[in-house]
């Protein structure tokens, strides 16, 4: 299986502030067809995670420009900038492209 | 707009075979995919197993023995049946959708206890 190390566990940050979440995995996630698949996803309290990037760099419908994610291959980066309340919570990485897909252990985003 | 409920008993004893049920609108399973998803309290997520638009199936190894993914179409639901439970099966079940999971259901809470 592929196993998904993100970094850090917890993060805490200031409102405004930036975060930065890694993720890197056993081995590359290039598809056979070229695609990448690697996505992130904020849990908050009590709720369901919601998609935040798909495929590495594409925000999902609806997501702030504040979210970006970049990398390639192996290792891969959510970055946040100018945090704010509603961005707080579990941020998890999955990836999709062999089976079983694996999720990352998740970093909690929390206020310093 | 797209959305997708799961439902099921929230007590499973032991040794027991949990039945859960993903009813999804303003999607078709025909042009979609449905994973099923669990987390434990205070864990992290395990994708469990997916069905695909096609009707074929794809399951953790870990699970695959115990799992099974089905549909019917014409009522918009995707079932998981899974047994042999045993109490780190407690879990909060998800289903998303597609290869993305862009929607998620609210989850169910199931808990395996005698």
């Amino acid at each position: 299986d592929v196993v998904m190390t993100q970094t850090p566990v917890s993060l805490p940050v200031s409102l405004g502030g930036q975060a930065s979440i890694s993720c890197r995995s056993s081995q590359s996630l290039v598809h056979s067809n070229g695609n990448t698949y690697l996505h992130w996803y904020l849990q908050k309290p009590g709720q369901s995670p919601q998609l935040l990037i798909y495929r590495v760099s594409n925000r999902f419908s609806g997501v702030p420009d504040r979210f970006s994610g970049s990398g390639s291959g192996t290792d891969f980066t959510l970055k946040i900038s100018r945090v704010e309340p509603e961005d707080l919570g579990d941020y998890y990485c999955l990836q999709s492209t062999h089976f079983p897909y694996t999720f990352g252990a998740g970093t909690k985003l929390e206020l310093k | 707009q797209v959305q997708l409920k799961e439902s099921g008993p929230g007590l499973v004893q032991p040794s027991q075979t949990l039945s859960l049920t993903c009813t999804v609108s303003g999607l078709s399973l025909t042009s979609n995919s449905v994973s099923w998803i669990r987390q434990p309290p205070g864990k992290g997520l395990e994708w469990m197993g997916v069905i695909w638009s096609n009707g074929g199936t794809d399951y953790n190894s870990a699970i695959k023995s115990r799992l099974s993914i089905s549909r019917d179409t014409s009522k918009s639901q995707v079932f998981l049946k899974m047994n042999s439970l045993q109490t780190e099966d407690t879990a909060m079940y998800f289903c998303a959708r597609g290869k993305y999971f862009d929607y998620w259901g609210q989850g169910v809470m199931v808990t395996v206890s005698s």
